[in-house]
């Protein structure tokens, strides 16, 4: 029964080392979203899709990427991880427009840590 | 100054009890409102959803909209201590932005049995 599926649940990586994220969802939803989660800071938006090929940045894009080659696969890259962007990395997805595409599904999360 | 804001909590109260929580927000454009709960450890899922003023039930939660005083709040009745988790307020800002939700940082409740 699940919905969208994050590829991995904990990682590991150091400094300056490319860090992929990938993100399924099977419910043929439009939309697609990356936030980060850290205590105290809620849910920030980094990056979200509304349609394959087409993405805009959120509230802090910087320092990350998005590749959305499918309709049902969105990824986040970290061209260079650093520090401070361990955090627990959310992916969501909701359909269409107006009032369904807040109505988020998440996956389970993966939570990064970078030495 | 937050776009949502929250009281972290946590907010305790006993098996049984009415619980409210509440959530303020910035934006005077702000469209559509959202309540998601998130248990320690999972992802956030979504209870709630409110777009005009006034109330709107749903079993044991009602959700409350005042747009005038940028006010949402969300009642839990009979609660059980297995409603115990963090609760994220989600805004949608604007028309402009249909896709964008901002979120609180969440209100921790227990519920004591």
């Amino acid at each position: 029964d699940v919905k969208v599926t994050q590829s991995s649940r904990y990682l590991v990586k150091r400094t300056g080392e490319k860090v992929f994220l990938e993100c399924v969802q099977d419910m043929d939803h439009e939309n697609m979203f990356w936030y980060r989660q850290d205590p105290g800071l809620g849910l920030r938006l980094i990056y979200f899709s509304y349609d394959v090929k087409m993405k805009e940045k959120g509230d802090i894009p910087e320092g990350y990427s998005v590749s959305r080659e499918k309709k049902e696969r969105f990824s986040l890259i970290l061209e260079s991880a650093s520090t401070n962007q361990t955090s627990m990395y959310l992916c969501a997805s909701s359909v269409g427009l107006a009032d369904g595409a807040n109505v988020l599904t998440f996956g389970a999360g993966s939570r990064l840590t970078v030495l | 100054q937050k776009e949502v804001e929250q009281n972290s909590g946590p907010l305790s109260v006993p098996e049984g009890a009415i619980a409210s929580l509440n959530c303020t927000y910035s934006d005077r454009g702000s469209q559509s409102f959202f309540w998601y709960r998130q248990y320690s450890g999972k992802s956030p899922e979504l209870i709630m959803s409110i777009y005009s003023n006034g109330d709107k039930e749903d079993g044991r939660f009602t959700a409350q909209l005042n747009k005038a005083s940028q006010y949402v709040s969300l009642l839990i009745r009979d609660s059980q201590p297995s409603d115990s988790a963090t609760y994220l307020c989600a805004v949608n800002i604007g028309v402009d932005s249909s896709y964008k939700l901002i979120f609180g940082s969440g209100t921790r409740l227990l519920v004591r049995p």
